[in-house]
C-alpha cells in the first residue's frame, strides 16, 4: 500500500529558480529518503533524514522532517534544466527492515 | 564499482512464454530487492533477499519467482504472466537490511507482456 502522498504532483519552474515539493507518510517511520528519477529509468538516492533529524543539507538539496506533522519537504535550490525528473520520497518502516514504500511523486520540470 | 547492472534493457514476450530478468551487484551488498513499477507510479517492492535467503514476499504472484544464486546475482524467473504485468522491473541493492542503508538501483528491465 502507498504510504507516503506528494504534493505537487507536477511542477514547472524556470532555471534559477528554487523548487519545492512535499511528502506526508502515515505510520511510524526510521527514516525517510528522496530519490530521483530520469524518464523512466533507475532511481538515484538524493539524502536520507532520520527520524530524530529535522533539516538536513546536501548541496542544492535542503530536507526538513516534522514528525509531528508526519510530513517532509524536498527544496532544491538555484534549479537547472538537468534537475527536471521525477522525484520520489520513500519512508523506511520502524520494524528493522530496510522496506521502502514510495510517495506518487513529484513530476519536475525546469525550463532554460 | 557503485553500479547495479541489469539486463536485459527491454524484453516483450507472450503469455506462453518463459523467460528471465538479471540482475548483478558487485559492491558487496549483502541484501538485494525487486520493484515493480508501472507507468506514472513509484515502484512497488516485490521480493528482498538477504544474505542470498528470501526474506520478504509481497504477495506476488507466483507467476513471478525470485532466484539468488549467489551475493552478486540477483533473477527473476517469469512465467505465464499476463498483459498487466507489463512494467519497468528495478532491481536494487543495499549493504544490508538496515533501514539506514541507502538502496542503489538499477536502469530497470521494461517488460512488455502481449
Amino acid at each position: 500500500s502507498q504510504q507516503g502522498e506528494e504534493d505537487p504532483q507536477a511542477l514547472s519552474i524556470q532555471e534559477g529558480e528554487n523548487a519545492t515539493m512535499n511528502c506526508s507518510y502515515k505510520t511510524s517511520i526510521n527514516n525517510l529518503q528522496w530519490y530521483r528519477q530520469n524518464s523512466g529509468r533507475g532511481l538515484v538516492h538524493l539524502i536520507l533524514i532520520r527520524s530524530n533529524e529535522r533539516e538536513k543539507h546536501s548541496g542544492r538539496l535542503r530536507v526538513t522532517l516534522d514528525t509531528s506533522k508526519k510530513s517532509s519537504s524536498l527544496l532544491i535550490t538555484a534549479s537547472r534544466a538537468a534537475d527536471t525528473a521525477s522525484y520520489f520520497c520513500a519512508t523506511g518502516f520502524s520494524g528493522g527492515y530496510n522496506k521502502l514504500i514510495f510517495g506518487a511523486g513529484t513530476r519536475l520540470a525546469v525550463h532554460p | 564499482d557503485t553500479e547495479v547492472t541489469q539486463t536485459p534493457k527491454h524484453l516483450v514476450m507472450g503469455m506462453t512464454n518463459k523467460k528471465s530478468l538479471k540482475c548483478e551487484q558487485h559492491m558487496g551488498h549483502r541484501a538485494m530487492y525487486w520493484y515493480k513499477q508501472k507507468a506514472k507510479k513509484p515502484p512497488e517492492l516485490m521480493f528482498v533477499y538477504s544474505y542470498e535467503k528470501l526474506s520478504i514476499n509481497e504477495s506476488v504472484p507466483s507467476r513471478f519467482s525470485p532466484e539468488c544464486p549467489n551475493s552478486s546475482l540477483l533473477n527473476l524467473h517469469l512465467h505465464a504472466l499476463q498483459p498487466e504485468d507489463s512494467a519497468l522491473y528495478l532491481c536494487a541493492s543495499s549493504q544490508d537490511l538496515s533501514p539506514y542503508n541507502e538502496q542503489f538501483f538499477g536502469p530497470g528491465t521494461r517488460l512488455t507482456v502481449l
